[in-house]
């Protein structure tokens, strides 16, 4: 079974960069490593996903070694409505349909 | 235009009591799946389906029962309601490697 370790919590200040990482073993080889952003009372919502290396998208970057037990989610100069929890999400080794959630990082910007 | 929609947003209920969450997709997807959010904000996966096949079943009790009619539906309907059950109810959907898209959970409290 995937095992996922995030840091409980993180503080930042606005226009600060926030770096969060995911370790992962035991992680389904064909299947993406994907972060997800989550405010209260809503559902989980899409960041960036990637396989290998860097992917940088409009909000984000990813940063995936080769070995691919870990995830760095990068936020380029938060601000104080990134404040939410941040969940890595990965594919079982044993079976790519069981996608596991880390435990997620609750991300507190300030002014 | 909802991508994922369930309902209810909120279940009020009283122990030992039989409800039923709905679950609908409009994305097309081939795989669909429920997860369960703790008051601790972990987010474990319950069931998945896919084309209307159940491949997941993680370990929940078998007072859960979820019933997929077609590709674009996936229900949950729980029996004997218990104190434990009490958490937010998350349904999401994605096709292949594609990302989870999650509707905005569906919050049950047992009286």
């Amino acid at each position: 079974l995937a095992k996922t370790t995030q840091p409980i919590s993180m503080d930042s200040y606005e226009g600060q960069e926030v770096n969060i990482t995911c370790s992962h073993n035991n992680i389904a080889t064909n299947d993406y490593i994907t972060w997800y952003q989550q405010f209260p009372s809503q559902g989980p919502r899409f960041i960036i996903q990637g396989y290998k290396t860097k992917v940088t998208n409009e909000v984000a970057s990813l940063f995936i070694p080769a070995d691919r037990k870990s995830s760095t989610l990068s936020l380029p100069r938060v601000s104080l409505s990134d404040t939410a929890v941040y969940y890595c999400l990965v594919g079982d080794g044993d079976s790519s349909y069981k996608l596991i959630f880390g435990s997620g990082t609750r991300l507190l910007v300030r002014p | 235009d909802t991508a994922v929609s369930q309902t209810p947003k909120y279940l009020v209920t009283q122990m030992g009591n039989d409800k039923s969450i709905k679950c609908e997709q409009n994305l097309g997807h081939d795989t669909m799946y429920w997860y369960k959010q703790d008051s601790k904000k972990f987010l474990k996966i319950m069931f998945s389906y896919n084309n209307k096949e159940l491949i997941i079943n993680e370990t929940v009790p078998n007072r859960f029962s979820p019933k997929s009619p077609d590709k674009a539906h996936l229900n949950l309907h729980i029996n004997s309601l218990e104190l434990g059950d009490s958490a937010v109810y998350f349904c999401a959907s994605r096709d292949g490697n594609s990302p989870l898209h999650f509707g905005n959970g569906t919050r049950l409290t047992v009286t």
